[in-house]
């Protein structure tokens, strides 16, 4: 069966420190891969996807198909980065959501 | 524990015909209720939110609508399918005011062909 995981449920990480969330993924095709982001009380919205290779608020993400793995990476936390994230992948039009890890932030 | 559940799994309309998507949720009380659709090469989309029996906020205006008629249950409809209805919905749920975080829970899905 095709699985996202996400191994952390909770990340804490001081400001300024890099982060790192990890996500792997079980589909030994081309998948394609995405990273949404939910902050307090707003709607979840798209963070990135591995197709078009951007960075967004100072995150990046590649994806590993050796390790099959597509961890979302930031070199300095910044307070805003708080937040649920969640790792998922999209084959033949069916997303599979891995179950989120909340990253906190510490002053 | 908690579960959701979406039916069906697959589904294949002609347009013009109605829909009726079915989300359940068990384990947990009042909570608040999501549809999403995602649309080939897009990103998820909101389509509807719910924080109680009969409260529903629609988030874009289309071709779909969506009831709650008892606590846990979450229905997306439509009395005319569009070709653009074609997709993939997801069910998810957050714990109500009570539950205090944020995290969603997703259901299976529903990948609907509109033909």
């Amino acid at each position: 069966a095709q699985r996202v995981t996400q191994p952390e449920k909770l990340l804490s990480v001081f400001k300024g420190a890099p982060v790192e969330l990890k996500c792997n993924y079980s589909y030994s095709g081309s998948p394609e891969l995405f990273w949404y982001v939910q902050y307090s009380r707003q709607r979840l919205q798209l963070l990135l996807r591995h197709i078009s290779r951007e960075s967004i608020k100072g995150f990046t993400a590649d994806l590993n198909k050796g390790e099959t793995s597509f961890h979302l990476k930031k070199p300095f936390a910044q307070e805003e980065d708080s937040a649920m994230y969640y790792c998922a992948q999209n084959r033949d039009d069916k997303i599979i959501f891995g179950k989120g890890t909340r990253l906190h932030i510490l002053p | 524990s908690q579960t959701i559940h979406q039916w069906p799994a697959t589904l294949v309309q002609p347009v013009g015909s109605p829909l009726s998507l079915e989300c359940t949720v068990e384990g947990t009380s009042n909570p608040n209720l999501y549809w999403y659709r995602q649309a080939a090469g897009r990103g998820l989309q909101l389509l509807f939110y719910s924080i109680g029996i009969d409260q529903i906020s629609s988030e874009v205006p289309q071709n779909l609508s969506a009831s709650r008629p008892q606590d846990r249950q979450f229905i997306l409809s439509s009395k005319k399918l569009l070709l653009s209805d074609s997709g993939f919905y997801l069910c998810a749920w957050t714990p109500g005011l009570a539950g205090g975080t944020d995290t969603q829970y997703f259901g299976p899905g529903t990948r609907l062909t509109v033909l």
